[in-house]
This record gives structure tokens, C-alpha cells and sequence, in this order.
């Protein structure tokens, strides 16, 4: 039990158009979904933290304007990355959770690639 | 200073050795720690919860010391299969935000034949 898809799996684009990133909770309801964006030989960084319902929380340094996060449903959040350049290339992992923000479940990661 | 702090490695040892890994943490409001494995262009899987009182899962130890804010994780008797990047994870409460967790550069393992 708690699978968590991402979609796409990697994703090439050129500078300056916007990529969306869905995330999907498969079997279960996830109050909460987590945004984190990974750069090589880096640690996990928390993007952004989602409720179903209201506005994403976004952690300091992060533009809420250029990573546009939808959180719908109790199944689907999705991190849009607006006007893309290559310093955006990284790898996105969303997680997702439902009865503590410390038990969390980890998408399989979205490598974007920005030309 | 880093909110969670590990060597990066790489750490290359033989298959059977014992490796230790050390991770230190610099808010002491931290409550929980975690252990987790993430593999090459993977997304990170929970290895193991860290207690003060210690805990083992097979060949995996960890330790939580509190007073010097320091984990520990030990790995018996090294596997090709244990070739990865080890993260040490803490947790934050947030008053009004939820907590999160905070995750460390990482370790990185090479097990070698």
C-alpha cells in the first residue's frame, strides 16, 4: 500500500516554456503532498508543502510565481515550472501523506531537463 | 551551518565489512530521526526509524545520541546491494505550517567484490 506516481518520468524542454508534474497518491487520500527538488550530489530541498484545498506553502527562497503548485483533489497535486531555464534542471520528487507529516511516501521523481 | 550534516563519502569498503556512517543535527527541537536508502536516480525509501535507545533491523544499526545531537547507523557484514546513498533525515514542527522533514546531503556507499 501507499504508492505514489509521478508523471513524466523525465522530461526534456526548451527554455522558457512550462512543464507540468502531476503527482498521485494511487491508494490512498493524502491530506498533505511535499514538493522537493534534488540537485546532484545534494540533499532532498522542500520546495513547497500542500493541503488538498488551499494555497501551497512555499519554503523561503522558493518563487511561488515560477513553481505553481495545484493540490485539487486528495489524490493529485501538480508542480508546474513556468518560464523554464536550465538552472531549473534537477530532479523533482513529490511526496505525499495522511496522518503525519513525518511518514511520507515518495513518488519515483520527475528529471526535468531545461535546453 | 547545515540543519543536518553528513559526510558525503564515498565510503568504498570490501563486501563483509562493517561501515558506520555518522550524521549530526544542529536544532535540538528536532524530534524524530529516520534513516533512509535512495539509489541512483531514485527517490528515497525509509530504511529505519532512529531511537535513543537504539535499534537493529538485521544487519542495520541505528543510534540516536541526543545530548551531542549525533545519529549513527551501522551496517554488519557489507552486500554488493547495499552500494547506495545513505540520507539522514530529522523532522521540524512548524506552528502553523505542519512539520517536514530535513534531509541531509547523504552518504554514498560503494560495496566492491
Amino acid at each position: 500500500g501507499a504508492v505514489v506516481s509521478q508523471h513524466p518520468s523525465w522530461v526534456i524542454c526548451k527554455s522558457g516554456t512550462s512543464v507540468k508534474i502531476e503527482c498521485r497518491s494511487l491508494d490512498f487520500q493524502a491530506t498533505t503532498m511535499f514538493w522537493y527538488r534534488q540537485f546532484p550530489k545534494q540533499s532532498l530541498m522542500l520546495m513547497a508543502t500542500s493541503n488538498e484545498g488551499s494555497k501551497a506553502t512555499y519554503e523561503q527562497g522558493v518563487e511561488k510565481d515560477k513553481f505553481l503548485i495545484n493540490h485539487a483533489s486528495l489524490t493529485l497535486s501538480t508542480l508546474t515550472v513556468t518560464s523554464a531555464h536550465p538552472e531549473d534542471s534537477s530532479f523533482y520528487i513529490c511526496s505525499a501523506s495522511f496522518e503525519t507529516p513525518y511518514e511520507q511516501y515518495f513518488g519515483p521523481g520527475t528529471r526535468l531537463t531545461v535546453t | 551551518r547545515k540543519e543536518v550534516e553528513q559526510d558525503p563519502g564515498p565510503f568504498n569498503v570490501p563486501e563483509g565489512a562493517t561501515v558506520a556512517f555518522n550524521c549530526t543535527y544542529s536544532n535540538s527541537a528536532s524530534q524524530s530521526f529516520f534513516w533512509y536508502r535512495q539509489d541512483c536516480r531514485k527517490e528515497p525509501k525509509l530504511l529505519m526509524s532512529v531511537y535513543s535507545s537504539g535499534n537493529e533491523d538485521g544487519r542495520f544499526t541505528a543510534q540516536l545520541n541526543r545530548a551531542s545531537q549525533y545519529i549513527s547507523l551501522l551496517i554488519r557484514d557489507s552486500k554488493l546491494s547495499d552500494s547506495a546513498t545513505y540520507l539522514c533525515v530529522g523532522t521540524l514542527h512548524r506552528r502553523n505550517q505542519g512539520g517536514k522533514l530535513i534531509f541531509g546531503q547523504g552518504t554514498e556507499l560503494s560495496v566492491k567484490p
